[in-house]
C-alpha cells in the first residue's frame, strides 16, 4: 500500500491553469475509474473537487478537471485564484478492496 | 445538515488503548459506507479503514491491521474506532468520512490522537 506519487508543489499567476500529476500503479490507478482529488485548507477537513476521474461535485467550479491516461491520474485548475491556494490530494481505490491516497501537493497562487 | 462529529481523541501513552466515536446526522446512516482516515502532524493523508453499511467487510491499512478495530452502530448512528497497542507514529487528526462510490463526499472535523513514548 505505497502512496501515490504526486510532486511536492506547483503554482500559477492568477488566472494561468496548473496540473498535478498522480502516479500510481496497475493495482490502484490504473486498475479502475475510481480516483478521486481533495482539497484541504490549513486547519479544514478535505473537500472532494473530482471524482471517478473526470466528475465534479455540484458546486465546484468547472475550472476543476480531472483525466487520467494509463496508472497516472491528472488534476488541473484552470484561471487559479486566490481561493485556490490549498494543499490537494488523490485518491485511489485499489484491487485489494482498499483504498490510497498520494503524497499532497501544495498548490500555490503567485 | 449532513454531519459527522468524532470524539475521543486525547493523549494517550505507547502501548494504550483508545476508542474514537464519530455520530452522524442529517442522513440515512444505514446506508453508507464509512471510513476513517488520518493525518500525521505536517503530513499527509491517510486512509485508515472502511466498513460496509451493514457493519461486514472491516479493511485496515496494513500500517495498523491487527491492532485496530472500526464497527458502527446502526441504530445509534455512530461509527467506531478501537485502537490497541498504539505506538507514537500513530499521533495524529483522525477523520471519520462518509463513502460515496468509492470516494469521500462527507467529512467530519477530526478528533486529535497524540501516543507519548
Amino acid at each position: 500500500q505505497s502512496a501515490l506519487t504526486q510532486p511536492p508543489s506547483a503554482s500559477g499567476s492568477p488566472g494561468q491553469s496548473v496540473t498535478i500529476s498522480c502516479t500510481g500503479t496497475s493495482s490502484d490507478v490504473g486498475d479502475n475509474d475510481y480516483v478521486s482529488w481533495y482539497q484541504q485548507h490549513p486547519g479544514k477537513a478535505p473537500k472532494v473537487v473530482i471524482y471517478e476521474v473526470t466528475k465534479r461535485p455540484s458546486g465546484v467550479p468547472d475550472r476543476f478537471s480531472g483525466s487520467k491516461s494509463g496508472n497516472t491520474a491528472s488534476l488541473t485548475v484552470s484561471g487559479l485564484q486566490a481561493e485556490d491556494e490549498a494543499d490537494y490530494y488523490c485518491s485511489s481505490y485499489t484491487g485489494s478492496k482498499n483504498y490510497v491516497f498520494g503524497t499532497g501537493t501544495k498548490v500555490t497562487v503567485l | 445538515d449532513v454531519q459527522l462529529v468524532e470524539s475521543g481523541g486525547g493523549l494517550v501513552q505507547s502501548g494504550g488503548s483508545l476508542r474514537l466515536s464519530c455520530a452522524a446526522s442529517g442522513f440515512t446512516f444505514s446506508d453508507y459506507w464509512l471510513h476513517w482516515v488520518r493525518q500525521a502532524p505536517g503530513k499527509g493523508l491517510e486512509w485508515v479503514s472502511r466498513i460496509r453499511s451493514d457493519g461486514s467487510v472491516p479493511v485496515y491499512a496494513d500500517s495498523v491491521k491487527g491492532r485496530f478495530t472500526i464497527s458502527r452502530d446502526n441504530a445509534k448512528n455512530t461509527l467506531y474506532l478501537q485502537m490497541n497497542s498504539l505506538r507514537a507514529e500513530d499521533t495524529a487528526v483522525y477523520f471519520c468520512a462518509r463513502d460515496s462510490r468509492f470516494h469521500i463526499d462527507v467529512w467530519g472535523q477530526g478528533t486529535t490522537v497524540t501516543v507519548s513514548s
